[in-house]
């Protein structure tokens, strides 16, 4: 069964410092979507993406996120200066047509910022 | 604001011994209730979208239903691979995809 594939699967970072975080979404789909998951709480949407450009964004995808779709196939999630409360897993998601479609989710980047 | 609450949460049951989670939620116009499971260090694994009040679902020991406030799981005769965090999430009908989360019911199966 095709599959959503996330690297690395885990970053330890230091505050201040950008990261990258990479996802291969299933190869037909058309939305994607970045969520994640502080230890212990729920899962939280961050940002949709559709069509090359957000669609939908969280009040926690503030100015220090940004995705791209920089080719075909990846789909990345920025952070450019990494603050202690964004250690977390980060989930990468897909789906084909994005209504009322179910979300595949990748086995997540487990961000740790020190 | 939509919001999903999960009970309980957490839930211990023997093997073969049946049970049922709940998933109450609020939601200003349901497009789709979904179940999701989610195994430690791992990402939610689809099992069940609902639509609609009365709609029923069924995969293997695992039967979803829903009402116009609440959802259950039912596991019926549960296997110790049944153990995991069973997530609950709802899509709204004024955004695009979104799902919005409950916390989880962590369920452990013990043979």
């Amino acid at each position: 069964e095709p599959e959503v594939t996330q690297t690395p699967s885990h970053q330890v970072t230091q505050m201040g410092q950008e990261v990258i975080l990479r996802c291969v979404p299933i190869s037909n789909h058309l939305y994607f979507y970045w969520y994640r998951q502080i230890l212990g709480q729920k899962v939280e949407f961050l940002v949709s993406f559709y069509n090359n450009e957000i669609s939908e964004k969280s009040e926690i995808f503030d100015d220090q996120f940004s995705v791209e779709r920089p080719d075909g196939s990846n789909f990345t999630l920025k952070i450019r200066s990494t603050k202690l409360e964004d250690s977390a897993m980060y989930f990468c998601a897909s789906s084909g047509t994005g209504d009322n479609e179910k979300l595949f989710f990748g086995s997540g980047t487990q961000l740790s910022v020190l | 604001e939509d919001q999903v609450t999960q009970s309980p949460e957490a839930l211990r049951l023997q093997e073969g011994e049946s049970s049922s989670l709940n998933c109450s939620y609020t939601v200003s116009g349901l497009r789709g209730l979904f179940w999701y499971r989610q195994d430690p260090g791992k990402g939610p694994e689809f099992l069940f979208t609902l639509y609609s009040a009365g709609e029923e679902k069924e995969k293997e020991r695992l039967k979803a239903t829903l009402t116009k406030k609440e959802s259950f799981l039912h596991i019926t005769a549960p296997k110790p691979e049944d153990s995991a965090t069973y997530l609950c999430a709802v899509q709204a009908n004024w955004g695009y995809s979104t799902l919005t989360f409950g916390k989880g019911t962590m369920l452990l199966v013990s043979p």
